[in-house]
Order: structure tokens, then C-alpha cells, then sequence
């Protein structure tokens, strides 16, 4: 079956980085590509950018081009999302999503990342 | 970037009765493709989204035939046909046709 299993919750202080990943499994990864998406605490969700599984080609959300780097290995069939210059609000729940252009039909299952000094 | 505004912003619902989200959006979501690219998910506490309706009407796999979602251009809706206690959640809209954007969410909970 189709999952998508991120790693685990991260602390870090301000101005550090993070780098969250997120396993593709029981699909052909080349096939689709690969959205983040935030959500803060008590927040709405939030979209950081996209990734194609298929030759890395990616488009990152204006608010976090400077600072985002979306990734892929296509050998373990793992995408990255690092996202640098920390700031406290930046904490929040990271999520990756299959993303086929039409729909955005299977999420991980979250990665809890809280920033503080 | 597109605006999406939801409302209510709160819907208490007996179960068994129908319910309805409205989204509106400041552009039109329709592509030259012709599919209009509007996401309804439900988020239930504690969990990931889950997707209920892409591209406006299009139910996702193993998602229950009392949702549909209706809507073009910039007028959507999500309607829920008799609304069960494992409804309860925040659903939200998104659109992924420009710099993807959700809207503020609706808070389904049951009377």
C-alpha cells in the first residue's frame, strides 16, 4: 500500500537548520512529485513548495525561497525538505504529500519541529 | 497570491442532518485545461489532512459518497449529505493552481 513515513520530531535553536525526510513506499516514485506543507500550532496548513520525484525539478513558495532546499534520492526513494536561518516561528508540524498535479492524495504523517533557545 | 475564504468558520451539525462549506476565491481557479483546481481536505485532531475532493468534484479513493463537492470558477462548495460523528475535524480548501493557498478552515463539530 501507498505510505509516506517521515522522520522524527527535531529541536533545534534559532539559526540552526533542519533537514526532515519522508519515505516513499508501494508506488513507482519517478511517477509523481512531492509538496511540503506546515502547519503552526492552532494554524491553518501552510504550502512550502513542490518536488518532482521524477528529475528533482522544484518550485518553492516566494515566502521561503531563501531559506528552503527540497531534495530528492530517488535510490531509497526519499525526498528532504532543509530549511535553514531557524526562527521560533518556525515551529510547527512539517508534512510531505504525493502530489500528482491533479490531487494530493496520501500525507505523511508529520514532523513535529520546534525551535527554541 | 489567491485568497480562499471559507465560511462558516464554525458548523455545529445533529447528526444525520446535511451540511455545506462554502469557498470563495479572489481568482478564477478554472485552467486552460479546462479542470478547475480546488482540494477540499478534512483534518481530524491530532492527524494529517486527508483528502476528500480534488479538482472541484472528483471524490478520492475510499472517501464516502456523502461528500461531494460541487462549484466553478470561484464558487465552491463542500456538501456532506447526513453528517456522522466521525465527520467531526476542520476542513479546509486549497488551491494548487498558482503558489498552492488554504483557506482559514471550518470547524465541523457535532450538536
Amino acid at each position: 500500500q501507498v505510505r509516506l513515513v517521515q522522520s522524527g520530531a527535531e529541536v533545534r535553536k534559532p539559526g540552526a537548520s533542519v533537514k526532515v525526510s519522508c519515505k516513499a513506499s508501494g508506488f513507482t516514485f519517478s511517477n509523481y512529485g512531492f509538496s511540503w506543507v506546515r502547519q503552526a500550532p492552532g494554524q491553518g496548513p501552510e504550502w512550502m513548495g513542490w518536488i518532482s520525484g521524477y528529475n528533482g525539478n522544484r518550485r518553492y513558495a516566494q515566502k521561503f525561497q531563501d531559506r528552503v532546499t527540497m531534495t530528492t534520492e530517488t535510490s531509497t526513494r526519499t525526498i528532504y525538505m532543509e530549511i535553514g536561518s531557524l526562527r521560533s516561528d518556525d515551529t510547527a508540524v512539517y508534512y510531505c504529500a504525493r502530489d500528482n498535479g491533479d490531487s494530493r492524495d496520501y500525507w505523511g504523517q508529520g514532523t513535529l519541529v520546534t525551535v527554541s533557545s | 497570491d489567491i485568497v480562499l475564504t471559507q465560511s462558516p468558520l464554525s458548523l455545529p451539525v445533529t447528526p444525520g442532518e446535511p451540511a455545506s462549506i462554502s469557498c470563495r476565491s479572489s481568482q478564477s481557479l478554472l485552467h486552460s485545461n479546462g479542470k478547475h483546481y480546488l482540494d477540499w481536505y478534512l483534518q481530524k485532531s491530532g492527524q494529517s489532512p486527508q483528502l476528500l475532493i480534488y479538482l472541484g468534484s472528483n471524490r478520492a479513493s475510499g472517501v464516502p459518497d456523502r461528500f461531494s463537492g460541487s462549484g466553478s470558477g470561484t464558487s465552491f462548495t463542500l456538501n456532506i449529505s447526513r453528517v456522522e460523528a466521525e465527520d467531526v475535524g476542520v476542513y479546509y480548501c486549497m488551491q494548487p493552481l498558482q503558489s498552492y493557498t488554504f483557506g482559514q478552515g471550518t470547524k465541523l463539530e457535532i450538536k
